[in-house]
């Protein structure tokens, strides 16, 4: 089946640094993607979303981009800080389900930052 | 600010038995969104609610149920527990169905043992 799947399970970075987590999607009628932030023991937390007619979408430290052509999706993440330690989810949905309804989350990336 | 309240936070029920999780949303939030996610897996959608009447369904078994109340929190029913339905429920929130914005709460952690 179709499914959202990231490229790497572990990312480790330098504190300070910036990172960048990638995933890769397979519906092709996915209009709307979002990327989740997962502290250990507690829920997602909203990140970041962007709509198929948007290529890039800006937030405070965090860009997302969106690459229709070869169906990728990347959330970069500016001057990384302790606090952005956790698994980082993208999740997609199709035109056809409303706003959070049924979203696809892909297998999520552990962002490690190191001192 | 408020955020969504889930409970209990930790359940242990055994083979066979039932259980019921409880989720109250955001205030004047009137979407309410089921997910189940196992160990090191990504959550899964189950089932959502607008305006308390179902709005769209997942991957929920036949053997879970749910529903939203008059006061907009929701309850997932789940009978004959299996071994495999250990996970973490969680539940979001939006202040409606087509508001993309969904906040998580803490999730409840049931353990069939």
């Amino acid at each position: 089946g179709e499914s959202v799947g990231l490229h790497l399970p572990t990312l480790s970075v330098q504190e300070g640094d910036n990172s960048i987590i990638n995933c890769a999607y397979s519906n092709s009628a996915s209009d709307y993607f979002i990327w989740y932030k997962q502290e250990s023991g507690k829920g997602p937390q909203f990140i970041i979303d962007i709509r198929s007619n948007m290529d890039k979408r800006q937030g405070q430290r965090v860009t997302v981009l969106l690459n229709k052509t070869v169906k990728h999706l990347s959330l970069q993440i500016a001057a990384t800080q302790p606090g952005d330690s956790a698994v980082y989810f993208c999740a997609e949905n199709p035109p056809w389900r409303g706003g959070a309804d049924g979203l696809t989350f892909g297998k999520g990336t552990h962002l490690i930052i190191q001192p | 600010a408020a955020g969504v309240i889930q409970s209990p936070r930790h359940l242990i029920k055994e083979k066979r038995e039932t259980a019921t999780l409880k989720c109250y949303p955001i205030p004047r939030h009137d979407t309410v969104y089921w997910y189940q996610q196992g160990p090191g897996q990504d959550p899964q959608f189950l089932i959502s609610f607008y305006e308390k009447m179902q709005s769209d369904k997942g991957s929920i078994p036949d053997r879970f149920s749910a529903q939203q109340f008059s006061d907009y929190h929701s309850e997932l029913n789940m009978s004959s527990l299996e071994l495999g339905d250990s996970a973490l429920y969680f539940c979001a929130s939006s202040s409606n169905r087509g508001n993309t914005e969904a906040f998580f709460g803490q999730g409840t952690r049931l353990t069939v043992v």
